[in-house]
């Protein structure tokens, strides 16, 4: 089956202790994001990567990292989380627009990691 | 001003009825329009694409942009109670990564 997979759905932390949320896909697509998710703000984008190597800020970045060794998995790294990072975070992959016509522009999102920082 | 405008709702309907869903945009740029629906306590899954302006129809929904006006919209026949959901309108130029999205709407369809 086609999808996303994150990793934890849930994970409760205190302020300060590294976390990494791991994000997997298995459609072999070149784009990859990150977004958080909180009421009255919509979703909100934190990193994109267009291919392996290749990753660049959206527009919430700040003290958030990624990476993108391989071209299926695009980690989210929170290196001193603080309480304000308290949201709900979903990752994402399409392939690279033009490729799948008009639906290659729609993201596959996964289930999303509820993240509580304490 | 956000870039994508959508009111957050909830909106409440009968079963049967026929629900529409809209957002406005301000960047001319967008080219590709999508409508992604999200259960509670799960990511948004694509329902709807369009590009430039234009109808599309698929089963009991059907999607509207009207680019002269910077509004796009869904529409939903014979709603059903499985429809509640929040509905986000989604937007990409050409050539961007970034897709922008509206807030979201609920919708709550009773039985």
């Amino acid at each position: 089956e086609a999808q996303v997979t994150q990793n934890p759905r849930y994970l409760i932390t205190v302020t300060g202790k590294k976390l990494t949320v791991t994000c997997s896909q298995n459609m072999n697509h070149e784009y990859m994001s990150w977004y958080r998710q909180d009421p009255g703000l919509g979703l909100r984008q934190i990193y994109y990567s267009m291919n392996v190597e290749v990753t660049d800020k959206g527009d919430v970045p700040e003290g958030y990292k990624v990476s993108r060794k391989e071209k299926r998995n695009f980690p989210l790294i929170l290196e001193s989380p603080s309480p304000n990072q308290t949201s709900l975070y979903f990752c994402a992959s399409s392939m690279r627009p033009g490729q799948g016509g008009v639906s290659g522009y729609g993201y596959t999102f996964g289930s999303g990691t509820r993240l509580t920082v304490v | 001003q956000k870039e994508v405008e959508q009111d957050p709702g909830p909106l409440s309907v009968p079963e049967g009825a026929i629900v529409s869903l809209n957002c406005t945009y301000s960047n001319s740029a967008f080219q590709y329009f999508m409508w992604y629906r999200q259960y509670s306590r799960k990511g948004p899954e694509l329902l709807m694409y369009t590009y430039s302006s234009g109808n599309k129809e698929d089963g009991r929904f059907t999607a509207q942009v009207d680019k002269s006006s910077k509004y796009i919209s869904l529409f939903i026949r014979d709603s059903q109670p499985s429809d509640s959901a929040t509905y986000l309108c989604a937007m990409r130029s050409t050539g961007f990564q970034k897709l922008v999205f509206g807030t979201g709407t609920r919708l709550l369809v009773s039985p």
